[in-house]
């Protein structure tokens, strides 16, 4: 059974430092993985999707990256900002459908 | 519409009651989804949609959770003789095509409340 751990649960920064999420998943025999920003009280925005052939994503000042044998994921913040403050998600697809297996969720805060 | 519309916002039910909570998929998405999100379990998926095909309900906890999806574009879902385990936050997202290769949108949620 497909588990997705992440680590630290919380993290608080001072702002402008360049920072790493951490994702790992038992089974490497994923489709794809998707990391996504909460905000309270909203839904899920999705940041990034890497597909399993793929070694990382860029967008903005986010890069995610998949290192699927080892079965771990980063997602790497440059620069961070107050704005930045949420709670991040990394979900794997391991039967190609879309229904994904979510960790728990790392709490960000970014302190001006 | 421009996103996943879901509604109501918040729900606070008596337990035993019934509720049906709504989904509003991005117009031309073939794909829905439902996921709950608890304290203590974190996001699950509850159940999957793909345009006819007969839906994929293997997350659904009990049999008093169902859902339909008419006309491949709404979905409700309902949950009959509601618990206090039932509390937590319905999630619903839509995406296009097949496969696993496009991303997800999800709604905001429906809060429910179970008293």
């Amino acid at each position: 059974k497909q588990e997705v751990t992440q680590i630290p649960a919380a993290l608080s920064v001072p702002e402008g430092e360049n920072l790493v999420l951490n994702c790992s998943f038992t089974d490497s025999a994923i489709y794809n993985l998707q990391w996504f920003r909460q905000d309270p009280g909203k839904g899920l925005t999705s940041l990034l999707l890497i597909q399993s052939s793929q070694r990382e994503q860029t967008s903005g000042r986010l890069n995610a990256s998949l290192d699927k044998s080892s079965g771990r994921s980063t997602l790497y913040i440059a620069a961070s900002q107050p704005g930045d403050s949420a709670t991040y998600l990394c979900a794997v697809d391991s039967s190609n459908t879309g229904k994904l297996i979510f960790g728990q969720g790392t709490t960000l805060q970014v302190k001006p | 519409g421009a996103g996943v519309s879901q509604s109501p916002s918040n729900k606070v039910t008596e337990k035993g009651k019934d509720v049906e909570l709504r989904c509003d998929p991005i117009s031309g998405h073939t794909a829905l989804y439902w996921y709950r999100q608890s304290l203590g379990q974190g996001l699950e998926f509850l159940i999957y949609f793909q345009g006819n095909s007969a839906p994929d309900k293997s997350g659904l906890p009990s049999d008093r959770f169902s859902a339909e999806r008419t006309g491949g574009s709404v979905s409700t879902l309902t949950i009959q003789r509601t618990q206090q385990e039932d509390s937590a936050v319905y999630l619903c997202a839509s995406r296009s095509g097949t496969g696993g290769r496009g991303k997800l949108f999800f709604g905001s949620g429906t809060q429910l409340s179970v008293l």
